[in-house]
């Protein structure tokens, strides 16, 4: 089965660190760009942060740039996400997503199913 | 570029055709997605490059637009529709969502 295991959320202090990981199935992950986006409580998405499918070219929301660090391990199949610095409104289902396959595809045709990220002071 | 939805939320009859209404706030061509996200469920992509439906999607579903104006109609509307929709914009970093249009059944 084609899918994405998103783990790692937990309730952490302000300040603190964590590190999500995606585990991908199914498919061979070095084939494709992946990303993570993120969903507060009864909020809208927000796209976070971008890796291309070599890793070699990051993108970060302006919201996470400096505190947050996207990386891949195409051998292990697995994506994570280390976040630095966290603060209240980080607070969010953290979802791990695929990038269409193809250039200029910059949308997201496949999800995993989440991990809770809870920042409190 | 800001990507503006309306309605916030709407209600509808089954059998009703639905339009929800995506603006951006400058050009993006047509490099525009929509996603469905059921309540307690990830987001499933719909439509991409405004108009092409994605795979195994029904086709009351239906994507039109360019530019900066776009609109997800709904046909006929049924009960396994009740969702939240997302446009996305993807013509360059930071991609970005609109705000989301939360459809429930009248």
């Amino acid at each position: 089965e084609v899918q994405l295991v998103a783990s790692g959320g937990g309730l952490l202090q302000r300040g603190g660190s964590l590190r999500l990981s995606c585990a991908a199935s199914g498919f061979t992950l070095s084939t494709y760009a992946m990303n993570w986006v993120r969903q507060a409580p009864g909020k809208g998405l927000e796209w976070v942060s971008y890796i291309s499918s070599s890793g070699n070219l990051t993108y970060h929301a302006d919201s996470v740039k400096g505190r947050f660090t996207i990386s891949r391990d195409n051998a292990k199949n697995s994506l994570s996400l280390q976040m630095n610095s966290l603060r209240d409104e980080d607070t969010a289902v953290y979802y791990c997503a695929r990038k269409s396959y193809g250039s200029g595809n910059y949308y997201f045709d496949l999800w995993g199913q989440g991990t809770l990220v809870t920042v409190s002071s | 570029i800001q990507m503006t939805q309306s309605p916030s939320s709407l209600s509808a009859s089954v059998g009703d055709r639905v339009t929800i209404t995506c603006r951006a706030s400058q050009g993006i061509n047509n490099y525009l997605a929509w996603y469905q996200q059921k309540p307690g469920t990830v987001p499933n992509l719909l439509i991409y490059a405004a108009s092409t439906l994605q795979s195994g999607v029904p086709s009351r579903f239906s994507g039109s637009g360019s530019g900066t104006d776009f609109t997800l109609t709904i046909s006929s509307l049924q009960p396994e529709d009740v969702a939240t929709y997302y446009c996305q914009k993807y013509n360059g970093s930071p991609l970005s969502f609109g705000g989301g249009t939360k459809v429930e059944i009248k």
